[in-house]
């Protein structure tokens, strides 16, 4: 079973804000970082660290932290947004990196 | 452009053997460390196992450990995962991942566009 815990599934409508969380105890320790995959592809990473997204990716994606739980907030969703989102961290040990079982996000 | 292009996926029997690659190019190889996740038909996404840059440590997800050895050649730029005792349950797509990282916080951010394994 998963370290990381994720809802695994959301609907949002068109241009509204949602939320995705994580939750595990090594998110106490270490930041999450988020992926974004579509059918077919492989995953993007969309937030890293505190709060940073690489190059390209919209600032409508965004990442907070607070105690256990880490979130993702979509704001102002678009139907390109429609995605299985996955979060990863290091396990309770710090060695290995773990993946939460990934949260689908609908647009409406 | 920075790139990863994974090979050697197919077909294999239960208990058999297979060799995947990754190439890797546009950035300075040796400086990051590198990884292998994969990810089951129709499921999430499970971290298989990460190498150093000087290959100084090597890590290895539960259900693979003792079976599955990374290496990598800095020399050619190519990351290798060895799979050995193969089960059906190993079945995935297989992703090489670079990995950025700081004290606090690692990530995943350039993949290869994967691999299939398939093991019956």
């Amino acid at each position: 079973s998963s370290e990381l815990t994720q809802d695994p599934g959301v609907s949002v409508a068109l241009g509204q804000t949602v939320r995705i969380t994580c939750q595990g105890d090594s998110l106490r320790s270490y930041y999450a970082s988020w992926y974004q995959q579509k059918p077919g592809q492989a995953p993007v990473l969309v937030i890293y660290g505190k709060n940073m997204r690489p190059s390209g990716i919209p600032d409508r994606f965004s990442g907070s932290s607070s105690g256990n739980t880490a979130s993702l907030t979509i704001t102002g969703a678009q139907a390109e947004d429609e995605a299985d989102y996955f979060c990863n961290s290091r396990d309770r040990g710090g060695n290995h990196r773990v993946f939460g079982a990934g949260t689908r996000v609908t647009v409406l | 452009e920075v790139q990863l292009v994974e090979s050697g996926g197919g077909l294999v029997k239960p208990g058999g053997s297979l060799r995947l690659s990754c190439a890797a190019s546009g950035f300075s190889f040796t400086s990051y460390v590198m990884n292998w996740v994969r990810q089951p038909p129709g499921k999430g996404l499970e971290w298989v196992s990460s190498i150093g840059g000087g290959s100084t440590y090597i890590y290895y997800a539960d259900s693979v450990q003792g079976r599955f050895t990374i290496s990598r050649d800095n020399a050619k730029h190519l990351l290798s995962l060895q799979m050995n005792n193969l089960r059906a349950e190993d079945t995935a797509v297989y992703y090489c991942a670079r990995d950025l990282y700081s004290s606090s916080w690692d990530a995943f951010d350039i993949w290869g566009p994967g691999t299939p394994v398939t093991v019956s």
